[in-house]
């Protein structure tokens, strides 16, 4: 079974441009997840669907980054303008469903660097 | 008070050794945890998951649960060089369906 596709694997960018990171669940995966790690934490979800829908965007900030999934398969999280302190690692998850205790499995990630 | 709280580390232990990890949550009726393990430059990855109070046990690995203290520990015994990673706590918060993630803690198993 392939397990979750992300990428690129690696963008660098300078402060005020645009990116774009594309992810590409597990077959069958209802729930989509987008995390944020910097580098020391844990990493902190940023948007979370069901199928097509937004279950929790609570933590995204949404003057500058934007998520989409609109056929409820891949999904695309965009940052515009991007700041210094965007930098970090992009983790795309999926798991079956949103059932409490349904596992999630990570993507190898997006290394995003802002310069 | 952060939802989900780890010891950062790091912590080094002797190859053979046992790594006792240990993790605290704030929302009492939290239903599941969860042990990922991550390597440097690497996403994380589920070793165990857990959801009644006690011990589970896998393989060298143990996690062991206790609501009434909000405490959920990862014991990994016969420590190997390859344990050497950092282990992510995470503990699904009800209702909102999300993880909830500590810090991680560094684990360096010494040859």
């Amino acid at each position: 079974e392939a397990g979750v596709a992300q990428s690129p694997r690696y963008k660098i960018i300078e402060k005020r441009q645009s990116v774009a990171f594309w992810c590409n669940p597990i077959s069958g995966h209802a729930t989509l997840y987008w995390y944020q790690q910097i580098l020391g934490q844990g990493p902190k979800l940023l948007i979370q669907f069901q199928n097509n829908g937004v279950v929790d965007d609570s933590q995204l900030p949404k003057d500058r980054f934007s998520a989409e999934r609109l056929k409820g398969v891949d999904s695309t999280l965009k940052i515009q303008p991007a700041k210094l302190e965007d930098s970090a690692v992009y983790l795309c998850a999926s798991s079956l469903d949103t059932a409490s205790g349904s596992t999630q499995y990570f993507g190898p990630g997006t290394r995003l660097t802002v310069l | 008070q952060k939802e989900v709280e780890q010891n950062s580390g790091p912590l080094s232990v002797p190859e053979g050794a046992i790594a006792s990890l240990n993790c605290t949550y704030s929302d009492r009726v939290s239903q599941s945890f969860f042990w990922y393990r991550q390597y440097s430059g690497k996403s994380p990855e589920l070793i165990m998951s857990i959801y009644s109070n006690g011990d589970k046990e896998d393989g060298r690995f143990t996690a062991q649960l206790n609501k009434a203290s909000q405490y959920v520990s990862l014991l990994i015994r016969d420590s190997q060089p390859s344990d050497s990673a950092t282990y992510l706590c995470a503990v699904n918060i009800p209702n909102d369906y999300k993880l909830s993630f500590g810090a991680g803690t560094t684990v360096t198993v010494r040859a």
